[in-house]
């Protein structure tokens, strides 16, 4: 099936440590973001990426670091520096960009402790 | 930066009655999209407004983009409770990144 797999669906760490979220799609698609939501907020821009090898900070990255190898592929590190990490998780993809159509995974909760 | 500002936050209907859900940005957009979250999902597209003025429908569904395209709205028709959910909005403006509202959830009783 054609989508956008995040994993884990739910994880639990201990605050100081980092811990990264994975995010690989089949659509062939150019642009990946990340999102981040807390419970009955909107979706914040954390980062994004519009082609392999580049990306750019949204409007929250600070405490967060990802990377862009390949073209499937953009996972999230939390780090220990991110102040507020117990939030839900969305990555998502479109063609070539925010004027196109944003398909969302199915999102990874994240709970420090 | 642009701010897309969406109203009322929350709205509780009994099934049957109608909805509307408003999106306003301080900028002109070029495009404005909708989006549908249920509990515990993840946001679903809905649909794309790009033209001055642009009425959609979907089946109960419809949109309406402003003749300034700085505003937009969902309105439905007769709620079901499978219209329960948070409606986002998320607009553009040229040369930038799409930016989603804080969402409007609805609450439907049966």
């Amino acid at each position: 099936d054609g989508g956008i797999t995040q994993s884990p669906k739910y994880l639990f760490r201990k605050e100081g440590q980092n811990v990264t979220l994975s995010c690989e799609q089949n659509l062939n698609h150019d642009a990946m973001y990340w999102y981040r939501q807390d419970p009955g907020q909107g979706l914040r821009l954390i980062y994004y990426s519009q082609i392999v090898n580049d990306f750019q900070k949204g409007d929250i990255a600070e405490g967060y670091s990802v990377s862009r190898e390949k073209k499937e592929s953009f996972p999230l590190t939390v780090t220990s520096a991110q102040k507020n990490p117990t939030a839900f998780y969305l990555c998502a993809s479109s063609i070539s960009g925010p004027r196109n159509t944003i398909y969302f995974g199915e999102g990874s909760w994240l709970t420090v402790v | 930066g642009q701010q897309v500002m969406q109203i009322p936050q929350y709205q509780h209907v009994q099934e049957g009655e109608d909805f509307t859900t408003y999106c306003n940005s301080s900028t002109t957009l070029s495009n404005i999209q909708w989006y549908k979250q249920r509990p515990g999902g993840h946001p679903v597209f809905l649909i794309q407004l790009v033209k001055s003025g642009e009425v959609k429908k979907q089946k109960r569904l419809t949109f309406q983009f402003g003749e300034a395209k700085k505003n937009s709205s969902l309105h439905i028709t007769a709620t079901q409770t499978t219209d329960v959910g948070t409606y986002f909005c998320a607009g553009i403006q040229e040369g930038s990144r799409l930016t989603f509202g804080e969402g409007t959830q609805l609450t439907v009783n049966p």
